[in-house]
């Protein structure tokens, strides 16, 4: 069966301390990870997406990474502003269109 | 409108009452997918079509749950007899791209309470 298991459940920051958020799979066969940033009320909204090991995509302070079993996030001096909960998702060849979301990280940025 | 828009945004039922959920995507949006989530719990995929196709609905988890997009733009979700168990979430994505992609532009959800 295809799981996304994301750690930790919830995490707190200070502002400007550095971490990093897990994203482990196993899938049959991955066509593509997906992270995804979402809000207290709102709905998700896209952040980065991953084809192959080594791949890294970057955006301001966040840089995600692959690896043939899991993806990080990386965060870089976080502002409260980072505050919400990460999604990580995958696609997979056998299960068409549809993506397979992990629980997610909450992420606590205090000042 | 800008983004995807969805209404109600907040509904209760009593339990066994049916239920209709609109989408309404982003304009020339091809892609248009439902997806439910729990409290606490990532979304889960309901259904996706792409303009009034539905092409895929194997995550509807039901003969309950009802998906359609006659003209290829506004969607309805349709619950009948609503459970308990049916109080989530539920989330509208587009994408501008037919077939297999993992961008999507989400809606705010409608949130559904059954009693």
């Amino acid at each position: 069966e295809d799981q996304v298991t994301q750690s930790p459940e919830a995490l707190r920051l200070q502002e400007g301390e550095s971490s990093s958020l897990n994203c482990s799979y196993t899938v049959s066969g991955l066509r593509g990870l997906f992270w995804y940033r979402q809000d207290p009320g709102k709905g998700p909204e896209f952040l980065f997406t991953l084809y192959s090991a080594g791949e890294e995509k970057e955006k301001e302070r966040l840089k995600a990474t692959l690896t043939k079993k899991e993806s990080f996030l990386h965060i870089t001096a976080p502002k409260p502003e980072d505050s919400a909960t990460y999604l990580c998702a995958v696609q997979v060849y056998q299960a068409g269109t549809a993506l397979i979301f992990g629980k997610g990280t909450t992420l606590s940025v205090s000042s | 409108g800008a983004g995807v828009s969805q209404s109600p945004r907040y509904k209760v039922a009593k339990r066994g009452q049916d239920v209709a959920l609109r989408c309404d995507p982003i304009s020339g949006h091809v892609s248009l997918f439902w997806y439910q989530q729990a409290l606490g719990q990532g979304p889960e995929f309901l259904t996706y079509f792409q303009n009034e196709a539905q092409l895929d609905k194997s995550g509807l988890p039901s003969d309950r749950f009802f998906a359609e997009r006659p003209e290829g733009s506004v969607s309805t979700l349709k619950i009948q007899r609503t459970q308990q168990e049916d109080s989530a979430v539920y989330l509208c994505a587009s994408s501008p791209i037919g077939g297999n992609t993992g961008e999507l532009f989400f809606g705010e959800g409608s949130r559904l309470t059954v009693l």
